[in-house]
């Protein structure tokens, strides 16, 4: 199975600043012959299902708000909320979609200092 | 849009079998893969297995031995069975449609709302 480690397991961020997030897979995530990394990345807030942000790593979900971005490839990636608002405040997870058992980071939690 | 709903009891005693339905609506079961996720009170997320709408399973090994997920199209619903419950099997059970059509290694979208089931006698 793929780990998926994230750092750090939580955070709190003053609004209008900058979170970074970062994720970690166990081994690559990087398909050589498409040169498409198979990560994902959701938001979670409390009571509801996680919500799809990022695949392929960097692109964004239509309707995600651009201050959320991803990057990274093979197996370190970091999600980048580039101005937090009070919306953002919630459970962030990466996904890899590499293999069999699709598989989870921890989640990193954000919220406002 | 597609969307997605889960039924089944909220409570499950210990050594029994939870039985959950995911119902989709909005679009057709066919050519997707479709998966369980579950999250216990407080924590992260476990993939518990997918089927493909011809019928063809793949279980997360750590709970393999209990598992059965299956589909019937006519009624665009699929279903988890999982067996011999204890306490840790409480969580929100999520059912979710593999994104991209005819593939298992895409991103999960649409989910549906959950539901919890707690195992308790």
């Amino acid at each position: 199975d793929i780990v998926m480690t994230q750092s750090p397991d939580s955070l709190a961020v003053s609004l209008g600043e900058r979170a970074t997030i970062n994720c970690k897979s166990s081994q690559t995530v990087l398909y050589s012959s498409n040169n498409n990394n198979y990560l994902a990345w959701y938001q979670q807030k409390p009571g509801q299902p996680p919500k799809l942000l990022i695949y392929w790593a960097s692109t964004r979900e239509s309707g995600v708000p651009d201050r959320f971005s991803g990057s990274g490839s093979g197996t370190d990636f970091t999600l980048t909320i580039s101005s937090l608002q009070a919306e953002d405040v919630a459970v962030y997870y990466c996904q890899q979609y590499y293999s069999s058992p699709l598989t989870f980071g921890p989640g990193t939690k954000v919220n406002i200092k | 849009q597609v969307q997605l709903q889960e039924s089944g009891p909220g409570l499950v005693k210990p050594s029994e079998t939870l039985s959950l339905t995911c119902t989709v609506s909005g679009g057709s079961i066919s050519s997707y893969y479709w998966s369980w996720i579950r999250q216990p009170p407080g924590k992260g997320l476990e993939c518990i297995g997918y089927i493909y709408s011809s019928g063809s399973t793949i279980y997360n090994p750590s709970l393999a031995s209990r598992v059965t997920i299956s589909v019937d199209t006519s009624k665009n619903q699929f279903y988890l069975k999982l067996s011999s419950v204890t306490a840790a099997d409480t969580a929100v059970y999520y059912c979710a449609r593999h994104h991209t059509v005819t593939t298992q290694y895409t991103w999960f979208d649409p989910w549906g709302q959950g539901t919890l089931v707690t195992v308790s006698s």
